[in-house]
Formats: C-alpha cells, sequence, structure tokens
C-alpha cells in the first residue's frame, strides 16, 4: 500500500539557520513526490515535485527536496530559514503514471521560525 | 497562471439546510477536480474526485448522498453540502489538476463551513 510519514509534528528552527522537513514514502513503482505549504487560513500552494531525473529538485521560495531511493525520503530543505516560512509542509504522493491520480498525503509538519 | 478559486470562502448556515460551494479554475481548463476536507490542524482527506461530465468518484466513508458533486464544465465544479449537520463544519478545499502537468494539483483557498 502506498503511504507518506511526516515523523515529525512540528520542527522549530531560528531565523538564518537551515531547515528540514522530512518525508519518507512506501510505494510500488516509481513514485511521484510532492510538497505543498499552507499558509494559516489559506489554500495549498505548491512548492516543488520530483518526477524524474536530478534527484535535487528545486522549488519556489528557496525550497529545495532531495529524492533518495535507497532511503525512500523525500525531505524538504531550505540553506536559511525565514520567519515567513512558517506554515504547515505537507509532502504527498503518487505512484505510477500520471493524468491527476488522486494524492497521497503526510498528517503534515508545522514549521516554526523564530526571530 | 493555474489560480483556482473557491466561493464561498466562508459561510455560516443553520442545521438542516444546504450549503454549496464553487470551485472554479479561473485560467486553465480541469477536467479533473478534487474535493478535500480538513479539519484543524490536520492532514486533507480526500473526499471525491470530480471529473468534467461524468459522475463523481467518492472515498470510501464519504456519503455521495450528502456531498452532491457536480462537475457541469471544465472549468467549473460544485460541491453541495445537504442538510447540513454541525459535525459537516470543516474547511473544505477544492484542487485542479493542470493539462501538461498532470500530475501537479492546483488548490483552491478553502472554504470554511460553520453550521450551527
Amino acid at each position: 500500500a502506498q503511504s507518506v510519514a511526516q515523523p515529525e509534528d512540528q520542527v522549530n528552527v531560528a531565523e538564518g539557520n537551515p531547515l528540514t522537513v522530512k518525508c519518507t514514502y512506501s510505494v510500488s513503482g516509481n513514485p511521484y513526490l510532492f510538497w505543498y505549504v499552507q499558509y494559516p487560513n489559506r489554500g495549498l500552494q505548491f512548492l516543488l515535485k520530483y518526477i524524474t531525473g536530478d534527484n535535487l529538485v528545486k522549488g519556489s521560495y528557496g525550497f529545495e527536496a532531495e529524492f533518495n531511493k535507497s532511503q525512500t525520503s523525500f525531505h524538504l530543505k531550505k540553506p536559511s530559514a525565514l520567519v515567513s516560512d512558517s506554515a504547515l509542509y505537507f509532502c504527498a504522493l503518487t505512484g505510477n503514471a500520471g493524468n491527476n491520480r488522486k494524492l497521497i498525503w503526510g498528517l503534515g509538519t508545522s514549521l516554526a521560525v523564530n526571530p | 497562471g493555474a489560480v483556482v478559486s473557491q466561493h464561498p470562502s466562508w459561510v455560516i448556515c443553520k442545521s438542516g439546510t444546504s450549503v454549496k460551494i464553487e470551485c472554479r479554475s479561473l485560467d486553465f481548463q480541469a477536467t479533473t477536480m478534487f474535493w478535500y476536507r480538513q479539519f484543524p490542524k490536520q492532514s486533507l482527506m480526500l473526499m471525491a474526485t470530480s471529473n468534467e461530465g461524468s459522475k463523481a468518484t467518492y472515498e470510501q466513508g464519504v456519503e455521495k448522498d450528502k456531498f452532491l458533486i457536480n462537475h457541469a464544465s471544465l472549468t467549473l465544479s460544485t460541491l453541495t453540502v445537504t442538510s447540513a449537520h454541525p459535525e459537516d463544519s470543516s474547511f473544505y478545499i477544492c484542487s485542479a489538476g493542470l493539462a501538461g502537468s498532470p500530475d501537479t494539483q492546483y488548490f483552491g483557498p478553502g472554504t470554511r463551513l460553520t453550521v450551527l
């Protein structure tokens, strides 16, 4: 069965420090992996995705994620956190080919960046 | 590009009434739209997949007669919560897929429903 795990409910980091939000997955076949961010009382915004190719994916707002097949992970990273990055982050997965396959969602990680 | 709107952004209704939520893709055509429900500080729960011109596909446990979905055009899908009850109070979010990038969903801002 396909699944996504975000092992941390909350991540706290000081402004200017690097941040990592963890995501691991389980899928048969090749995964399509996504990161979305949700700011308070707003809809989700697409950050980045991995479909194929380079394992390091760069996305919006300076975020990047590294696909690691051996560790079945897709951690979200940013070299220098901003207070404005504080939000709820979701990792999601869809298996096999695309065409609007439904997403399997992690439970979300609340990121707090302290000034 | 790839903007999805929802209307209304919030609604308060009395128990027993019906509420319609609209989801529109403003600058692209969406053959498939998705409806989610999100509880406070929790992940998204997929309710149904809405395909233009055909019946929606509901997830297990979602009552299709209570949550009516219509996808009449390539830019509009509606979710009607019929005979709403307080337990239906939630944040409802729609998303749409972009042609040419079918695996990426673009989300509406959500609708906060409160049933009194």
